[in-house]
């Protein structure tokens, strides 16, 4: 079944870099993703769609400190520089065949 | 860019029908993948099901037997419907557009968020 998995935290000083790790099942290891950043009482906000190869298209905006790399059935957001805003919650997605799942999310403190 | 905005009511006894109405501003829903997805205080995210414009739908398979997503072209608008709710639908409801998809693929991931409403389910 597919589904994805993500740390329930992180922290980073300010600075910094930070990378999160999203897992997919298995059987899916090939499966592009798509990054979302939340903060707190706000909608999710779209940051980029990650491939399986680690090539990545961002959203409209996301600065050049995210970026997104692949590795076998792990997918990576990496930050760096990280600013007092980078503080947030952040989500994988992937899709498949007309379904869509979420990864848990990972909150980020910033140090 | 396009902007979703969710509408409906904040309150809703248990037992009975969540209804909510996604109107899209710059931009029209006559084309692509539009979904919904909800957030429990305190959780993270649960996709609920998608409308491709021409009215196709597809749904989380646990939530199948109670929802039902429609389309309203000439109002750029879509809805979701969910029956029997209880207080577990409680939650933040997002409607979303979805990106198109890449040349050979059939689907793409959410691309444009709306702000969320939050639905209580108490009586």
């Amino acid at each position: 079944q597919l589904a994805l998995t993500q740390s329930p935290s992180a922290s980073a000083s300010l600075g910094a870099s930070v990378k999160f790790t999203c897992t997919l099942s298995s059987g899916h290891s090939d499966y592009a993703i798509a990054w979302h950043q939340q903060h707190p009482e706000k909608g999710p906000r779209y940051l980029m769609k990650l491939n399986g190869d680690g090539s990545h298209s961002k959203g409209t905006g996301v600065p050049d400190r995210f970026s997104g790399s692949s590795s076998g059935a792990e997918r990576y957001l990496t930050i760096s520089s990280l600013q007092s805003e980078d503080e947030a919650d952040y989500y994988c997605e992937t899709w498949d065949g007309g379904i869509w799942v979420f990864g848990g999310g990972t909150k980020l403190t910033v140090l | 860019q396009v902007q979703l905005q969710e509408s409906g009511p904040g309150l809703v006894k248990p037992s009975e029908t969540l209804s909510l109405t996604c109107t899209v501003s710059a931009g029209s829903i006559s084309s692509g993948y539009w979904s919904w997805i909800r957030q429990p205080p305190g959780k993270g995210l649960e996709w609920i099901g998608y409308i491709y414009y021409s009215g196709n739908t597809n749904y989380k398979p646990s939530l199948k037997s109670r929802v039902t997503i429609s389309v309203d072209r000439s109002k750029n608008q879509f809805s979701l419907n969910l029956i029997s709710v209880t207080a577990a639908d409680t939650a933040v409801y997002y409607c979303a557009r979805h990106l198109p998809p890449e040349r050979g693929y059939s689907y793409g991931p959410v691309g444009h968020w709306g702000q969320g409403a939050l639905v209580i389910v108490s009586s």
